[in-house]
Parts: structure tokens; C-alpha cells; sequence
């Protein structure tokens, strides 16, 4: 079974500063995905970024990169130069490689504050 | 704008009741999932339908079924409900190719 383990509930970060947020995961696949996704109050899950676990290079996303340390099992998130748009629910996501089946395992979340 | 469209975008039922919510998946989607996302909490997956068959299952009881459309919008319905089906029920589609899915805004449901 995977698990996907988010250990900071909430966290605050002055704006233009930068953050990062933790993920750590379990599972015994080889190949496989790994997200972050923005769910704001307006309940719309985000697509934040996208690391595919055969890729050793971290993915970025303009302001938005990863720290992916398979062996570890550690899928982390910084975010550069915070925006106030930026408040909102972060979660991290693991997804097996497998034909026509997607099924998302989510971690419980982290709330993002960014403050003026 | 994800192109995948949820309605209604709240409900109140009671319980015991059925209530039944809709997807429709972005175009050239052929796979749509459901999830449940408590207060609080990630989501949790319900049930996957590829192609009009449901092709893979949570660990949610049989009161919870779906369908999927010719045109591959889908419907979760839910029987006999009870106090704790009070969520946020998101549906994402995706394809084989995509590697990962796109949400809808997802149906608040309150079951009192």
C-alpha cells in the first residue's frame, strides 16, 4: 500500500520570501508519479507540479520547484519570491505508472499563509 | 480553467436519502475518477470508470456506484445517506497519455 505523509499542518511565510513545504512517502513501486497540487478556497484542485520518479533532475515550474530524493522517499516543495495568491491548501500526491489507472494517493495537507 | 465540470456545486440532503452528482470530463478524456475529500483532510479515492466500465475501487461501500457516459461525463451516486457522506466529492479526468489528471471544482455535500 502507499501512504503519503504531509508532517506540517500549517505554515506561514512573509510575501517575496520563500518556503518549503515537506512530503514524505512509502511504497515498494519503481516507477511511478509524484505531485503537488494548490487547492484554494475555491476548491478547485490545482496542478502545481509533476515529477516522474525515473527522472533524477527535480522538476521546476517558474517560482515552483521540488527537492526529489527517491531513496529517501522525500518529495518536497519550495516555493521562491511568495505571492499573496499563493495562500491556500497544499497537497502532496503519489500515483503508480500503471495503463488506464490513476488512482491519486493524497497526504492530509498543508495550509499556506502568506502574509503582506 | 480545467475544462471538467461538476454539478450541482452544493447540495443538502437528509439522511437517507440518494443523491446523484455530475462530471463532465475534459475533451478527449476517456477516464474520470471519483474522490471523497473530508473537512480537513486529503481526498480519498471512490471509483475509476475507463471507458464506461468502472475499472478500479476504494474502500467505499456499495451504496457508493457510478456510471460513465458514451461521451465519458460520469455519475456518482450515493444511497441510504448518512451523516458522514458530508464532503467534498471532486471528480478528475484524465487520459493514458496524461500521467496525473485534471479536478473539477468539486460538489460540496451536506447530509443532515
Amino acid at each position: 500500500a502507499q501512504t503519503v505523509t504531509q508532517s506540517q499542518p500549517e505554515m506561514s511565510v512573509q510575501e517575496a520570501e520563500t518556503v518549503t513545504l515537506s512530503c514524505t512517502y512509502d511504497t515498494s513501486e519503481s516507477n511511478y508519479y509524484l505531485f503537488w497540487y494548490k487547492q484554494p478556497p475555491s476548491r478547485q484542485m490545482i496542478l502545481v507540479i509533476r515529477q516522474e520518479a525515473y527522472k533524477q533532475q527535480n522538476a521546476t515550474e517558474n517560482r515552483f520547484s521540488v527537492n526529489f530524493q527517491k531513496a529517501a522517499k522525500s518529495f518536497s516543495l519550495k516555493i521562491s519570491d511568495s505571492q499573496l495568491g499563493d495562500t491556500a491548501m497544499y497537497f502532496c500526491a503519489f500515483m503508480k505508472h500503471q495503463y488506464n489507472f490513476n488512482k491519486f494517493y493524497f497526504g492530509s495537507g498543508t495550509k499556506l499563509n502568506v502574509k503582506p | 480553467e480545467t475544462g471538467v465540470t461538476q454539478s450541482p456545486t452544493h447540495l443538502i440532503k437528509t439522511r437517507g436519502q440518494q443523491v446523484t452528482l455530475r462530471c463532465s470530463s475534459q475533451s478527449g478524456h476517456n477516464t474520470v475518477s471519483w474522490y471523497q475529500q473530508a473537512l480537513g483532510q486529503g481526498p480519498q479515492f471512490i471509483f475509476q470508470y475507463y471507458r464506461e466500465e468502472e475499472n478500479g475501487r476504494g474502500n467505499f461501500p456499495p451504496r457508493f456506484s457510478g456510471l460513465q457516459f458514451p461521451n465519458y461525463s460520469s455519475e456518482l451516486n450515493v444511497n441510504a445517506l448518512e451523516l458522514d457522506d458530508s464532503a467534498l466529492y471532486l471528480c478528475a479526468s484524465s487520459s493514458r497519455e496524461l500521467g496525473g489528471a485534471f479536478f473539477g471544482q468539486g460538489t460540496r455535500l451536506t447530509v443532515v
